[in-house]
Parts: structure tokens; sequence; C-alpha cells
């Protein structure tokens, strides 16, 4: 089986940097994928990292520890407009795995 | 354009009514899921097809049935509806099929309240 954790809630403000871990066990692993979903809209696809390091992509990167079963979300120079919420979702045999989700909330 | 488009956005019936749900995606993707997202925002996924074959069915209860008449839409058909069928239901679509499809693209949703 599979299973994900993050946090439930992150709290920050305009302008600062917050990380989002992801903590996975999981008996097939391919890669980790990181998707935002706003309030009543879609998951949309973020950034994947298949192997260890740092994946940068604008403000938003992803890094990637394989060995430890960890991952984590960083996101930079925060905007009022990244308040939403974030999921990581481990890749496997022909399907995605997805966590329970970090709600982040930024204020001015 | 549109790229997965899903139908009705909002659904609001009674228990034991059968309803449907429509998607159609124009990205050329080879694979559709299904996913179930309830009011804690879990997501999980449901069914997955590859070229209109079926390639996985997480344990949904045989109530719910999906159809692809062809790769590009994936139906789901649910019969007798129960109050714990209340959910957001998102249609999505990726390349490839062993990938795992790390990259999908989903639909708006389709909110299903039963009463």
């Amino acid at each position: 089986g599979q299973s994900l954790e993050q946090p439930s809630e992150v709290t920050a403000v305009e302008g600062a940097i917050v990380q989002i871990n992801c903590t996975y066990q999981t008996s097939g692993f391919y890669g980790l994928s990181w998707y935002q979903q706003h309030d009543g809209g879609a998951p949309t696809f973020l950034s994947y990292n298949a192997l260890d390091g740092l994946e940068e992509t604008g403000r938003f990167s992803s890094f990637l520890s394989r060995s430890d079963s960890y991952g984590y979300l960083l996101l930079q120079e925060l905007q009022m407009k990244d308040s939403a919420s974030y999921f990581c979702a481990v890749r496997g045999f022909q399907k995605l795995v997805f966590g329970t989700g970090t709600r982040l909330l930024v204020s001015p | 354009d549109t790229a997965v488009s899903q139908t009705p956005k909002y659904l609001v019936t009674q228990m034991g009514n059968d309803k449907s749900i429509k998607c159609e995606q124009n990205l050329g993707h080879d694979t559709m899921y299904w996913y179930k997202q309830d009011s804690k925002k879990f997501l999980k996924i449901m069914f997955s097809y590859n070229n209109k074959e079926l390639i996985i069915n997480e344990t949904v209860p045989n109530r719910f049935s999906p159809k692809s008449p062809d790769k590009a839409h994936l139906n789901l058909h649910i019969n007798s509806l129960e109050l714990g069928d209340s959910a957001v239901y998102f249609c999505a679509s990726s390349r490839g099929r062993t990938s795992g499809g790390y990259e999908q693209y989903f639909g708006p949703g389709t909110r299903l309240t039963v009463t």
C-alpha cells in the first residue's frame, strides 16, 4: 500500500518563503508530483521529481530524497494568489496516489 | 479551447436515482481517469482507462460503471445513488500508461449532491 503525510495547514505572509513537506511510504515508487488546487477549482500540475535533488520552476521549487522517502515544495515570494491547497502525489505503476493536502493561507 | 471538460458541473439528485457524468479531452492523451474528492479534500483514484481499455479499478462499488467510447471520452454512470456518493468527481487525462501519469490534466469537476 501507499501512504503520504503532509501538514494540514501552513500560514505565511506575502513575500515570504514557505516549505510544504511530504513523507511517503510506498511499495512502488517512480517519482513525486505536486499539484495546486484553489477552492472550487481543479488540481493543476506544478512540479515533478523522479530523481533526488531540486527542480526549480519560477517561484516554485520541489525537492526529493528517495533514501529518506521525503520531498518538499518550496514557494518563494509568496503572493495572495498562492493561497490554495497543495498536494504531493506518489507516482506508482499506472497511477498517482495523492496525499491529504496542505492548505496554505497567505496573509497581507 | 478547454483541455479537459466535464458535464454537468453540478448535479443534485435523490437517493436511489441513476446519473451520468461525461468527460472529454482534446489533448490527444491516451490515458483518462476518474477521481473522487470528498469533503475533506482527499483525492482518490477510482478508474483509469488507456485507449478505451480499463487498467485500474480501485475497488469501487459496482454501482459505478465507467465507459470509454474512444480515447478522448470517459463517462461515469452511477446507479442507485447513496448519500455517501456526494463528492466532487474529477476527470483527468495524461500521456502514456505505465508512466503513472505524473502530469495529469484535470477537468473542472462535477459536484454531486445526493439528498
